[in-house]
């Protein structure tokens, strides 16, 4: 079946270096994408998203980078801080959301 | 404005018994889903409701079950339980849900926390 996945389940980042938290996904025809971040004992916030006709979207410290020739997605957070310290999901909208398994990313000080 | 909040936050049960989770959506979302979370299965789609109806259900048993009131709250109810039951139930909002095309984030309540011994 339709899946999502991330390639890897943990990240280590020192604070103030940047990260990047990849996603890949099988389904082709899907056409939007959606990074949760979920903090210990929260439910999934949301981050950034984009549709399939983009390539990229910025936002505050976030980056999403679309590859549909690969079907490829990355997270990437600038100057990443304690706070950021999280499990990231990508998610696959179609008639509902699929999310990838997680990478626990932990900020060193 | 206010988020989705969901009660109880957590909670105890025996096999067998049954359950209600409650969630109530962001003030004008008309669109609630539900997902159980679990370490080994990750984030599972259970179904989602728009306007009292169930538009979509994920690929769990009949024990699992869902409605949705005239306000857009929204209760599930998991009857017999199981141990594998054991799990975080999320509710999430959203104005038109992920049925629909579109952008539509779905902001996510804090979940109801499961245990069944």
């Amino acid at each position: 079946g339709e899946s999502v996945g991330l390639h890897l389940p943990t990240l280590s980042v020192q604070e103030g270096d940047n990260s990047i938290i990849n996603c890949a996904y099988s389904n082709s025809a899907s056409d939007y994408f959606i990074w949760y971040k979920q903090e210990s004992g929260k439910g999934p916030q949301f981050i950034i998203d984009i549709r399939s006709n983009m390539d990229k979207r910025q936002g505050q410290r976030v980056t999403v980078l679309l590859n549909k020739t690969v079907k490829h997605l990355s997270l990437q957070i600038a100057a990443t801080q304690p706070g950021d310290s999280a499990v990231y999901f990508c998610a696959e909208n179609d008639y509902k959301l699929s999310f990838g398994a997680g990478t626990t990313v932990t900020v060193r000080a | 404005k206010a988020g989705v909040t969901q009660t109880p936050r957590y909670l105890i049960k025996t096999r067998g018994q049954q359950v209600t989770l409650s969630c109530s959506p962001i003030s004008g979302h008309r669109s609630v889903s539900w997902y159980q979370q679990t370490p080994g299965q990750g984030l599972q789609f259970l179904f989602e409701y728009f306007s009292e109806t169930q538009r979509n259900k994920g690929n769990f048993p009949g024990r699992f079950s869902g409605r949705q009131f005239s306000n857009s709250r929204s209760e599930m109810n998991v009857s017999t339980l199981e141990l594998g039951d054991s799990a975080l139930y999320l509710c999430a909002s959203s104005f038109s849900g992920t049925a629909s095309s579109g952008a539509n984030v779905l902001t996510f309540g804090a979940g109801s926390r499961l245990t069944v011994l």
